[in-house]
C-alpha cells in the first residue's frame, strides 16, 4: 500500500531534550512538508523540501531542523530551542508536477513535552 | 487576520440533516482543497477543485473563484461524518505550499 507513515503516534519528552519525528513515504513524491497543529489554529508550515538534499524554512521554523538525504524520508528534529514544542505534528507529501496537486498526509505524531 | 476563513467554527447537526460549511479566502489560490480530519488526527483529502462543482457520494464541493468562496455540503448526514473539515489552497506562486483554514468541527448526533 502506498502512503505516508509517521512514528511514533505519541511521544513524550522531558523539557530540554531534542527529539526526532520520523516521516517516510513510498509514493515516489518529490515534495515533503512538516506542519504543526495547535488547538483552534490552522496547520502551520514548519519546513518543506521540494527535492532531495534541499529544504526551505516555512512560517515557524525556529527551534526545528530537518534533513532530506533520501527521497522517501524527511525527519523533523524538535530542538530544545523550540519554546513551546507540545503539539500535533503532521507530515505530508506531494507530486511536484503541478503546484495544485493534492497533498497526502501522514497520521501525525502527538508530542508532549513534560 | 487569517487569509482563509471558515464558518462556522463548530456545527452540531442531527442525523439526516443537510450540512453546509463555508470557506472564504483573501489570497490568490489556484485550487481549493477540502480535507477531513478525524478525532485520531489523520487527515484525508476529500476534494481538490479549481472551478464549478464536484460530488463524491454524499459530499458536494463548490467553488466560485471570482468571489473567492467555496462550500462543502453533506447530504443526509450521519454520525460517522463527525470530524473537523479544513479548507486549504496553494497560494499562487508558492510552489504548492498550502494555506489552511482553522477548520470546522462537525458533530452529527444520532
Amino acid at each position: 500500500d502506498g502512503g505516508i507513515t509517521q512514528s511514533p503516534k505519541y511521544l513524550f519528552r522531558k523539557e530540554g531534550q531534542n527529539v526526532t519525528l520520523s516521516c517516510e513515504q513510498n509514493l515516489n513524491h518529490d515534495a515533503m512538508y512538516w506542519y504543526r497543529q495547535d488547538p483552534g489554529q490552522g496547520l502551520r508550515l514548519i519546513y518543506y523540501s521540494q527535492i532531495v538534499n534541499d529544504f526551505q524554512k516555512g512560517d515557524i521554523a525556529e527551534g526545528y531542523s530537518v534533513s532530506r538525504e533520501k527521497k522517501e524520508s524527511f525527519p523533523l528534529t524538535v530542538t530544545s530551542a523550540q519554546k513551546n514544542p507540545t503539539a500535533f505534528y503532521l507530515c505530508a507529501s506531494r507530486a511536484n508536477e503541478r503546484s495544485n496537486n493534492e497533498q497526502f498526509f501522514g497520521p501525525g505524531t502527538r508530542l508532549t513535552v513534560l | 487576520k487569517n487569509e482563509v476563513e471558515q464558518s462556522p467554527q463548530n456545527l452540531t447537526a442531527q442525523e439526516g440533516e443537510f450540512i453546509t460549511i463555508n470557506c472564504s479566502y483573501s489570497v490568490g489560490i489556484s485550487a481549493l482543497h477540502w480535507l477531513q480530519q478525524h478525532p485520531g488526527g489523520g487527515i484525508v483529502s476529500l476534494f481538490m477543485l479549481s472551478s464549478g462543482k464536484k460530488k463524491h457520494g454524499r459530499l458536494i464541493a463548490t467553488i466560485n473563484i471570482q468571489e473567492k468562496h467555496s462550500s462543502l455540503h453533506i447530504t443526509a448526514s450521519h454520525p460517522r461524518d463527525s470530524a473537523v473539515y479544513i479548507c486549504a489552497g496553494p497560494v499562487t506562486g508558492s510552489q504548492g505550499n498550502l494555506i489552511f483554514g482553522k477548520g470546522t468541527k462537525l458533530s452529527v448526533k444520532p
